[in-house]
């Protein structure tokens, strides 16, 4: 199993409070990435990473910022938490390897914002 | 644009017997990598095959085996002999290699294996 841990692994927050969750990976794998998943939805992009400081945004970045200082943190941050970021978040990583580049996830995070 | 689509919600199959999972994806990609993952109810995301768009034959691995039919742009997971265990929900996914590093994910399928 690929070595990536979330923190925390389960949130209850209030509105308009700014959250943050990390993700630790041991693989020193390039790629990370940032997706929530909704009942109806699937996994959707929120932001991803290709390099220590170089991130893009995901179909849905709004209300979302990310900060990566080192290979292995991927850092995810809910700037003034909402009602509609309730979600369960993974974070995955990749190395790239053509189109063959297979993607691993980590254990999810479930935030409730009341 | 990139797109993947799942059409069946849920799926019921008995246990020992075999089962589709349909999924078809829209790409401009000429080269292309397409996956399946597994989510049971504990929530962790697993890996299960990987299916690249030039590959002349079906990827297999164990009891999964994806049904490419690329001018149908159809890629469709085949699980043999289900088990109780097969229970969960899967999602495809299809990364394009000159559109990014971004995986697009399927809405899932719900997999219910009787006994």
């Amino acid at each position: 199993d690929a070595g990536i841990t979330q923190s925390p692994r389960h949130k209850v927050t209030e509105t308009g409070t700014p959250v943050t969750l990390r993700c630790h990976q041991t693989e020193n794998h390039r790629y990370m990435y940032w997706y929530r998943q909704d009942p109806g939805h699937g996994l959707r992009l929120i932001h991803y990473s290709y390099g220590v400081k170089d991130t893009d945004k995901g179909e849905v970045s709004d209300g979302y910022s990310v900060s990566r200082s080192k290979t292995e943190d991927f850092l995810l941050t809910l700037e003034s938490a909402t009602s509609s970021q309730t979600s369960v978040y993974f974070c995955a990583i990749s190395e790239p390897s053509g189109a063959k580049e297979t993607q691993y996830f980590g254990p999810g995070t479930r935030l409730l914002v009341l | 644009a990139q797109k993947i689509t799942q059409t069946q919600p849920g799926m019921f199959v008995q246990e020992k017997e075999a089962v589709t999972l349909d999924c078809t994806y829209d790409t401009s990609d000429q080269s292309y990598g397409l996956f399946w993952y597994k989510q049971p109810s504990s929530g962790e995301m697993i890996f299960l095959i990987y299916q690249g768009s030039y590959d002349e034959q079906n990827a297999t691995e164990g009891r999964y085996s994806l049904n490419f039919q690329k001018a149908r742009k159809s890629a469709n997971l085949v699980i043999s002999a289900s088990q109780l265990g097969d229970s969960a929900m899967y999602f495809c996914a299809m990364r394009g290699i000159f559109t990014g590093n971004q995986f697009y994910f399927g809405t899932g399928t719900s997999l219910t294996v009787i006994p």
